[in-house]
This record gives structure tokens, C-alpha cells and sequence, in this order.
């Protein structure tokens, strides 16, 4: 296993276009998150999953985003009618369920432009 | 809500410098405190850590202690090396609830040979 996988690593897109994002976590690791980092911030909270089920959802995360995790590996962050304000870069975590204390492993990032 | 306050960069030392990188936190519980790192091109990486007052993690020549009474949780290394260059986030999580993490802004840290 080498790792949270995300893919694309760079998107480009105009304004008013749909993206898709996806995240394939550590196998095994039922807890799932997305996060935003834009220039020179730190990364922000957007949403978790346990397993299938989204638990929390940042207010950051307005309802042009939906995120899923169908069968509880992997999942994808959708962003509609994307903004130029939605640039950033998007980070997927995963972590082991169970002691409070266990790492988050984060992806390397997919880092999107709206043009 | 929680918050965690790093000290601006970028910080710019020479080869075989001592560093401090700042780092305090408000939270309304007892979170545990996380440095991350981010190398040029990459993912975040845990640096290290702490889960309760007065521990104190340790990593690769970096350490940092888990002040409660100042709730700090500063960074250092006694001797930085050019490979140390990065960027530095500093974060804490509640130890309740979802485990979500909250983190600082970052500081960059450029070493020189």
C-alpha cells in the first residue's frame, strides 16, 4: 500500500464547470476526510466520513459540494458550478477508526484552478 | 471555536542554525498538538506530536513540548540542514468528537548552505 491516493493532481477549468475529485484512502482505514488549502492558509476542515457515512460537514462546505464514499473506500468531492473563489488545493486524510490518538495520512493533493 | 496561531514567515536561517517556530492554540477542550510538514511538491507528513500537558514529541532532531499553561507547542531543532526546508504547520484536534484537525497557517522555512 503506498499510501492516500488522489487523483487528478492538477485540474484546470473554466468557471460554471462541474469537477470531480477522487480519493482512494489506506486500505482498511474506515475514516475518511476532505480538507482546503488555499495560498498561504493552513488546511481547512470541508467533511468525514465513517466508513459510508458523512458524519460532519464543515459550513465551508456550501450545496455546490457533495462528497460520497458509496461503499466505504474510496470517495470522490464534487464541485458544481465551480467559482474562481473554489481555487485551492483539495487534500484527502484517512486514519484508522478506534483510539483518538491515531495518524491522519494525507494525500498529496489535487490542486484546482477555475479560469 | 479552536484556533492555532503560527508566527509568520518565512523564517531564513543558515546551515546548522538553532530554529523556534512559534506555535500557540485556544481550545475549549484538551486537544492534542501535531507538527506537520510540507516538502516542496508533496503531501503533508506528521512531524510529530503530543496528546496531553507536558509531553513532549520528538522526530528526526525536531522537538516540541505541550505547554498548558501557555498553551504553546513550539518548534525546534538545534540544527536545521538545508533538507529541512519546507513548510511547517502546526495543528491541534480535540480528543472528542470526529478527529478533525485544525490547523495554523504555516511558516516556510529556508535554509542556506
Amino acid at each position: 500500500d503506498t499510501g492516500v491516493s488522489q487523483d487528478p493532481r492538477h485540474k484546470i477549468t473554466k468557471r460554471g464547470q462541474n469537477v470531480t475529485f477522487r480519493c482512494d484512502p489506506i486500505s482498511e482505514h474506515n475514516r475518511l476526510y476532505w480538507y482546503r488549502q488555499t495560498l498561504g492558509q493552513g488546511p481547512e476542515f470541508l467533511t468525514y466520513f465513517q466508513n459510508e457515512a458523512q458524519l460532519e460537514k464543515s459550513r465551508l462546505l456550501s450545496d455546490r459540494f457533495s462528497a460520497e464514499r458509496p461503499k466505504g473506500s474510496f470517495s470522490t468531492l464534487e464541485i458544481q458550478r465551480t467559482e474562481q473563489g473554489d481555487s485551492a488545493m483539495y487534500l484527502c486524510a484517512s486514519s484508522p477508526g478506534g483510539l483518538m490518538n491515531t495518524e491522519a495520512f494525507f494525500g498529496q493533493g489535487t490542486r484546482l484552478t477555475v479560469v | 471555536g479552536d484556533s492555532v496561531t503560527q508566527m509568520e514567515g518565512p523564517v531564513t536561517l543558515s546551515e546548522e542554525a538553532f530554529l523556534t517556530i512559534n506555535c500557540t492554540y485556544t481550545a475549549t477542550g484538551y486537544p492534542s498538538l501535531f507538527w506537520y510538514v510540507q516538502y516542496p511538491g508533496e503531501g503533508l507528513q506528521l512531524l510529530l506530536k503530543a496528546t496531553k500537558a507536558d509531553d513532549k514529541g520528538s522526530n528526526k532532531g525536531f522537538e516540541a513540548t505541550y505547554r498548558k499553561e501557555t498553551t504553546s507547542f513550539h518548534l525546534e531543532k538545534g540544527s536545521v540542514q538545508v533538507s529541512d526546508s519546507a513548510v511547517y504547520f502546526c495543528a491541534l484536534r480535540e480528543n472528542s468528537g470526529y478527529s478533525t484537525l485544525t490547523f495554523g497557517k504555516g511558516t516556510m522555512l529556508l535554509v542556506s548552505p
